[in-house]
């Protein structure tokens, strides 16, 4: 069944610093993207980050970088250099192929705190 | 290009009352889908549409219905609202063929039941 766990529910980082956040995947679809989303406090929802299941390479996007582990099904986000303004949660979203029905399921979410 | 756009913002029900949250979007997207989003819960799929003429349930279905008879329109109706539908609701679509296929969400409807 398709599932995704973010087992942290609140990280503190100090400003300038790097932080991961952690995300695990379960899915028996062979093909399937990963997605990390922002969420400020003002509630939209930001796409920050793409990896899919056939990418040999971790995504990069500026600051962001998902560190994708296949075989531990694993799709964890970095975040380096740490601003005030990456105060926020933080959603890892699953979506399956054509054998998924192209459902999307989003974890329970990490919030982030940047200290100055 | 309005994007994704969810009537109404905010809305207040009494136990027992139906009503329709509204989704549009401009994009040509195939995929819609509906989402509520609860304090340390994230976002939780409520059902979810492929295509015009095609729905099915996600992970929370039960109290909602939803159809889809034009692309750009995804309506979800709850038929007897009760307390435990209390939450912020998420409207977001996204083409369904491509690969890198990021969701684009509306503003959000929180909603009340009392």
């Amino acid at each position: 069944a398709q599932k995704i766990t973010q087992t942290q529910p609140g990280m503190f980082v100090q400003e300038k610093e790097a932080v991961t956040l952690d995300c695990t995947y379960d899915t028996s679809d062979p093909s399937y993207g990963l997605f990390w989303y922002k969420q400020p406090s003002s509630g939209e929802m930001i796409f920050l980050i793409y990896q899919g299941s056939y990418d040999q390479q971790n995504a990069t996007e500026g600051r962001y970088s998902l560190n994708f582990q296949k075989a531990r099904k694993s799709a964890n986000l970095v975040i380096s250099a740490s601003q005030l303004g990456d105060s926020a949660m933080y959603f890892c979203a699953m979506r399956e192929g054509p054998t998924g029905g192209f459902k999307t399921i989003f974890g329970a979410g990490t919030r982030l705190f940047v200290k100055a | 290009n309005a994007g994704v756009t969810q009537t109404p913002k905010f809305q207040v029900l009494k136990t027992g009352q139906s009503m329709t949250l509204q989704c549009a979007q401009d994009m040509n997207h195939e995929y819609m889908s509906w989402y509520r989003q609860d304090p340390g819960m994230g976002l939780r799929l409520i059902h979810y549409s492929v295509g015009a003429g095609i729905t099915d349930q996600g992970e929370v279905p039960n109290g909602y219905n939803v159809s889809r008879s034009t692309t750009e329109d995804f309506p979800l109706r709850l038929l007897s609202a009760a307390p435990s539908q209390t939450s912020v609701y998420f409207c977001a679509s996204s083409f369904r063929d491509r690969e890198m296929a990021e969701a684009f969400f509306g503003q959000g409807t929180r909603l009340t039941v009392v």
